[in-house]
């Protein structure tokens, strides 16, 4: 499979725990996306790179959210202490320079 | 005034009719304007980008995009029960930047 992989599916935490989720791009795609989507809203961007360097930051990230893209291949999301307003589904995509975005699978988020 | 606005529906459509689609945007610097369609509980995926002004087709899909009035549509010939699904605008200021996200529009086609 050459699309966009994310890993775990589906991750069901109790809330204070830390959970990360790992997304493998597609291989010639340069820039990475995280998006975090709640039920009836569309994607709402997080954070994006362009190989290893972390370009942008969305203003709502939490100082809990953290995500790394060492040496420009798969990129980790980590969320410390979740809360219940953490519950979401978790979404990457990766871009080949400007042109179309192209995501994966998703990992959904239940905090209990 | 939210930065991509769509019409959240849901958008009733008789089998074989044509589904259209609307989207406007607030930021005018914005160049590049995408379409995805969403099955309950699956990730977005792909259906067209326009970049231009004017009519971009493909297959049954049909994009159009209004610079002027900040406006982008999708029209669907055609409509099949599987085109059941939501369609969320998205748009991007630059070639490098993050897409904004429409909160999508939920179409039924019906028998």
């Amino acid at each position: 499979d050459t699309g966009v992989s994310q890993n775990p599916r589906h991750k069901i935490t109790k809330r204070g725990q830390n959970v990360t989720f790992r997304c493998d791009p597609i291989s010639e795609h340069n820039r990475l996306y995280w998006y975090r989507q709640t039920l009836g809203q569309g994607p709402e961007f997080l954070t994006y790179f362009q190989n290893e360097a972390q370009l942008e930051k969305s203003r709502l990230l939490s100082d809990r959210f953290s995500a790394e893209r060492p040496k420009g291949s798969f990129s980790t999301l980590e969320i410390q202490r979740t809360e219940q307003g953490d519950s979401a589904m978790y979404l990457c995509a990766s871009r080949p320079g400007g042109h179309e975005a192209f995501f994966g699978q998703g990992t959904r988020l239940t905090v209990v | 005034q939210k930065e991509v606005e769509q019409n959240s529906g849901p958008l009733s459509v008789p089998e074989g009719a044509i589904a259209s689609l609307n989207c406007t945007y607030s930021d005018r610097g914005s160049q590049s304007f995408f379409w995805y369609r969403q099955y309950s509980g699956k990730s977005p995926e792909l259906i067209m980008f326009i970049y231009s002004n004017g009519d971009k087709e493909d297959g049954r899909f049909t994009a159009q995009l209004n610079k002027a009035s900040q406006y982008v549509s999708l029209l669907i010939r055609d409509s099949q029960p599987s085109d059941s699904a939501t369609y969320l605008c998205a748009v991007g200021t630059g070639t490098a930047s993050k897409l904004t996200f429409g909160t999508g529009t939920r179409l039924q086609v019906t028998l």
